[in-house]
């Protein structure tokens, strides 16, 4: 099976510009989070969704961070008016179930840089 | 949102060397996870540890968790280069599955 699969893997935005970062979950899960991770820290929890659900956002700033999982297709995580302090590894995990203990496969990240 | 306290946050040694890494708080677990994250990757599990005073090995890393459930630690015996990375742990919230990172201890182990 494919791991989890984000991209792109590097992603270069100018400040005020958008952001879209792409997550396809391993296959048979349907449970996606989005982490945020700054240089040297450890990883911050942003987002939980099911399948065109939302179920946990309380990670995600206010403003200008959207993240979607629809029925077909990856999950996107969507920065809009980019600013510097943005620029961060964005991890995406999924798992089978929202059960803790369960174990959660990480992707390899998107880094992106805000210039 | 309970807090962990990762201790040392950076460590440099000489391969050979052992060393233990800590991750601290002052509430109960259910369960605790440790991670290894290396450059340019997402983090991997190494363990979990469930039952308090429980130790796990791992070849040459050998995991404890607290008696009372509050404190974990990672011991590697004869670090190598290839253990250089990030070392996180986490626990899971019961409701959701979502993991609350310590922020981590980051180790370099030279040849």
């Amino acid at each position: 099976n494919a791991g989890v699969m984000q991209n792109p893997r590097h992603l270069v935005r100018r400040r005020g510009q958008e952001a879209r970062l792409r997550c396809s979950p391993m296959k048979g899960h349907s449970h996606v989070y989005w982490y945020r991770q700054l240089p040297e820290e450890g990883l911050k929890f942003m987002v939980y969704l099911q399948k065109e659900n939302i179920i946990d956002e309380s990670g995600m700033p206010k403003e200008r961070f959207s993240a979607e999982f629809p029925k077909e297709g990856p999950s996107i995580l969507r920065i809009q008016q980019v600013v510097r302090g943005d620029s961060a590894a964005y991890f995406c995990a999924s798992s089978p179930s929202g059960i803790s203990g369960n174990t959660i496969y990480f992707g390899e990240g998107s880094w992106l840089t805000v210039v | 949102t309970q807090l962990l306290e990762q201790s040392p946050q950076f460590l440099s040694i000489q391969e050979g060397e052992n060393l233990t890494v800590y991750c601290n708080s002052s509430s109960v677990f259910s369960s605790l996870q440790w991670y290894r994250q290396e450059p340019g990757e997402g983090p991997v599990l190494l363990v979990t540890v469930v039952t308090g005073g429980e130790v796990k090995k791992l070849k040459r890393l050998t995991f404890q968790f607290g008696d009372a459930r509050k404190d974990s630690s990672l011991h590697i015996t004869a670090a190598q280069p290839g253990d250089t990375g990030l070392y996180l742990c986490a626990y899971g919230s019961s409701n959701t599955g979502k993991l609350i990172f310590g922020q981590g201890t980051t180790l370099q182990v030279k040849p």
